[in-house]
């Protein structure tokens, strides 16, 4: 596609239960980062993905939180137990190689996650 | 630790006058610096960008200053439009090869432009 495409837009959850982000990159970037942006909070760095190098897990907040993603293509971010400060918008980005510069990353709209 | 600093969550202006947003950052080793910009419901998207070897890169109505000695950018926005009005992250990056690569950002300036 064009863009980044994240879905869904909106997940509303119990408190307790697993939820999972998908993130569509663009067809050629080898890099794929998360990002999640809690409520008057800036943009927080999760995780980030590189090829096929083993992930830079270093922003992810607990062992709730895990990422997957398959060579260049789709990435899952999953959130296990949620609990309601993990409640933000979840944005995926992608880039063509790590630490792009020419024009940074682009991103999706994200996903907006409610956990109620 | 916040190594990239937005002080001023929000900043109102009126259309046709300058907007300037503010960034400071403590790693001197960052030597690439980007805007972003935020609408609601919408992902950051790109804005301008600086190297740390320049002082100042203009696009259009958009310029971003650097100070490096004060480890300071600021973004300036002249004439500023209600259309303007949006989220303005400021974001840095380490060279290459650097601990993480990604970019480090700051936490936002919501800028509203007045008619």
């Amino acid at each position: 596609g064009a863009g980044v495409s994240q879905s869904p837009s909106n997940k509303v959850t119990e408190k307790g239960k697993d939820v999972e982000l998908r993130c569509d990159p663009i067809s050629g970037h080898t890099a794929l980062y998360w990002y999640r942006q809690r409520l008057g909070q800036g943009l927080e760095f999760l995780i980030y993905f590189q090829g096929n190098s083993a992930p830079d897990k270093s922003g992810l907040p607990s062992d709730r939180f895990s990422a997957e993603r398959t060579g260049e293509s789709v990435s899952t971010l999953t959130i296990q137990r949620t609990q309601q400060e993990d409640s933000a918008v979840y944005l995926c980005a992608s880039s063509f190689s790590r630490g792009s510069r020419d024009n940074g990353y682009t991103f999706g709209s994200g996903t907006r996650l409610t956990v109620v | 630790d916040q190594q990239v600093k937005q002080n001023s969550p929000s900043l109102s202006v009126q259309e046709g006058r300058i907007s300037i947003l503010n960034c400071d950052y403590t790693n001197s080793m960052f030597d690439y610096f980007l805007w972003y910009k935020k609408y609601p419901a919408e992902g950051p998207t790109f804005l301008i960008s600086i190297s740390s070897i320049k002082d100042k890169n203009e696009d259009g109505r958009f310029t971003v200053f650097l100070n490096k000695s004060a480890k300071h950018l600021s973004l300036h926005i002249v004439p500023s439009q209600p259309g303007d009005s949006a989220v303005y992250f400021c974001a840095a990056s380490l060279p290459y090869g650097g601990s993480q690569g990604n970019l480090i950002f700051g936490k936002g300036t919501k800028l509203s432009v007045k008619p």
